[in-house]
């Protein structure tokens, strides 16, 4: 079965650290693998999208890995600040399913300040 | 307005009701989808539109009917619902459904079933 595994489920740092979001999946054959941030109450945002031929994409303060042969992906976040906190999804595009992204359960994040 | 929209954003129904859920995308986009989020599970996809043709249902109870009249909108019929399908009900779009396609989403439908 093609699964998503985010861990952990929450992080709390103090405003100012460095600090990195694992997800995990179970299928190496994959189209790509994208990164959402959710507001409570609120629609996802893309952060950052990596083609199965990439191995990291950039975008300000973030920095997304992927490592198809371990079934890994991770997001760097520099500096983290107070406006950083929501919840980071994970989701990826598995052949055999093209049009759908499997989704992560989510890392809740809380930046202090 | 711009990006996708979603209304109502949030909904109270009775188990015997009928409601629809609404979804624009004013980005030129030619596939639409539909997303359930319930508590403590990830995101399913639900349905898939593509040039106003589905093109996958997820296994989704016959209770939920979807409809896209056109490229733009997109909405999602409810009716004899269940308690259990209580969740946020979101809604994306992509320029064509390909594999290599960013979804963009919607606020949501935070919908729940008394």
């Amino acid at each position: 079965k093609q699964e998503v595994t985010q861990i952990p489920a929450a992080l709390s740092v103090p405003e100012g650290e460095n600090l990195v979001l694992n997800c995990s999946f179970t299928d190496s054959a994959i189209y790509n693998l994208q990164w959402f941030r959710q507001d409570p109450g609120k629609g996802l945002t893309s952060l950052l999208l990596i083609q199965s031929s990439q191995r990291e994409q950039t975008s300000g303060r973030l920095n997304a890995s992927l490592d198809k042969s371990s079934g890994r992906s991770t997001l760097y976040i520099a500096a983290s600040q107070p406006g950083d906190s929501a919840t980071y999804l994970c989701a990826v595009r598995f052949f055999g399913a093209a049009r759908q992204l499997t989704f992560g359960s989510g890392t809740q994040l809380t930046v202090l300040p | 307005e711009t990006g996708v929209t979603q209304t109502p954003r949030h909904l109270v129904m009775g188990m015997t009701n009928k409601k629809s859920l609404k979804c624009e995308q004013h980005l030129g986009h030619n596939a639409m989808y539909w997303y359930k989020q319930s508590a403590k599970k990830p995101l399913e996809l639900m349905f898939v539109y593509s040039l106003e043709e589905r093109v996958e249902n997820n296994s989704v109870p016959s209770r939920f009917s979807p409809e896209c009249p056109n490229s733009s909108h997109l909405f999602l019929h409810l009716h004899t619902l269940q308690p259990e399908d209580s969740a946020l009900y979101l809604c994306a779009s992509s320029p064509s459904g390909r594999s290599t396609d960013t979804q963009y989403f919607g606020p949501g439908t935070r919908l729940t079933v008394l």
